[in-house]
């Protein structure tokens, strides 16, 4: 079946220090990559997305680009900030799967300090 | 907009005792809506999928008569936690898929309902 793994956390970084968070995944098919993001009591909020290899999702200074022969989704951002802490989720929706059926990774969270 | 909303945000209950909790999208219509139950520092996983109308589909190893889920309207969804025991207690998250909007990522998450049952 469809599997995402993110790297374990949690992360610590200090502001402005550059990240990254590693995901690959096993899939069926073509699938379609997501990051989502879980800020402290709010629900999960669709960070950034790409549908085919090699585009490359980007919001809010993030970015991940489909790695297709990798199988991977990395995501990075050049210079973090406190309001970047949050809990990361990588995931899919595989092509075999039903529609809006999303895998998710086991979440990493992100603490960044001033 | 494309808001979702979910009530209560957090429950204590006794064990043997039923819960239910509500979902809502506030400003769209959501032909399909999603429940996921998220372990401390695991990650989300699905329960059901529900469509308006119609009966939810269950994932592997979710017991359907005690986790009742019912879709009523293109705004409300619904999942009752019958008989709760101890290791019910968990993260409950829905999620809402935009109707109308083609495409896969237009799936928004509600903030979560905590149950803890005694």
């Amino acid at each position: 079946g469809d599997s995402v793994t993110q790297m374990e956390g949690p992360v610590t970084l200090s502001e402005e220090a550059f990240l990254t968070i590693n995901c690959t995944y096993t899939a069926t098919g073509y699938p379609s990559l997501f990051w989502y993001v879980q800020y402290p009591g709010e629900g999960l909020q669709l960070l950034l997305k790409a549908t085919k290899a090699d585009d490359k999702g980007s919001n809010k200074g993030f970015e991940a680009t489909y790695r297709k022969e990798t199988t991977s989704f990395h995501l990075e951002k050049g210079s973090v900030q406190v309001s970047d802490s949050a809990v990361y989720f990588c995931a899919l929706i595989g092509g075999g799967t039903s529609y809006g059926k999303l895998t998710f990774g086991q979440g990493t969270i992100l603490t960044v300090h001033p | 907009g494309a808001v979702v909303s979910q009530h209560p945000s957090r429950v204590i209950c006794k064990s043997g005792t039923s819960v239910k909790i509500e979902c809502r999208s506030l400003d769209f219509q959501a032909t399909t809506m999603f429940w996921y139950r998220q372990f401390p520092k695991q990650s989300l996983m699905l329960m059901a999928t529900s469509n308006e109308g119609s009966k939810a589909t269950y994932e592997q190893g979710v017991e359907k008569d005690k986790f009742l889920i019912n879709h009523a309207s293109l705004t409300l969804s619904t999942l009752t936690v019958t008989s709760a025991h101890p290791e019910d207690s968990s993260f409950y998250i829905c999620s809402a898929h935009k109707r109308g909007v083609p495409g896969q990522g237009a799936q928004y998450f509600g903030p979560g309902t905590r149950l803890l049952v005694l």
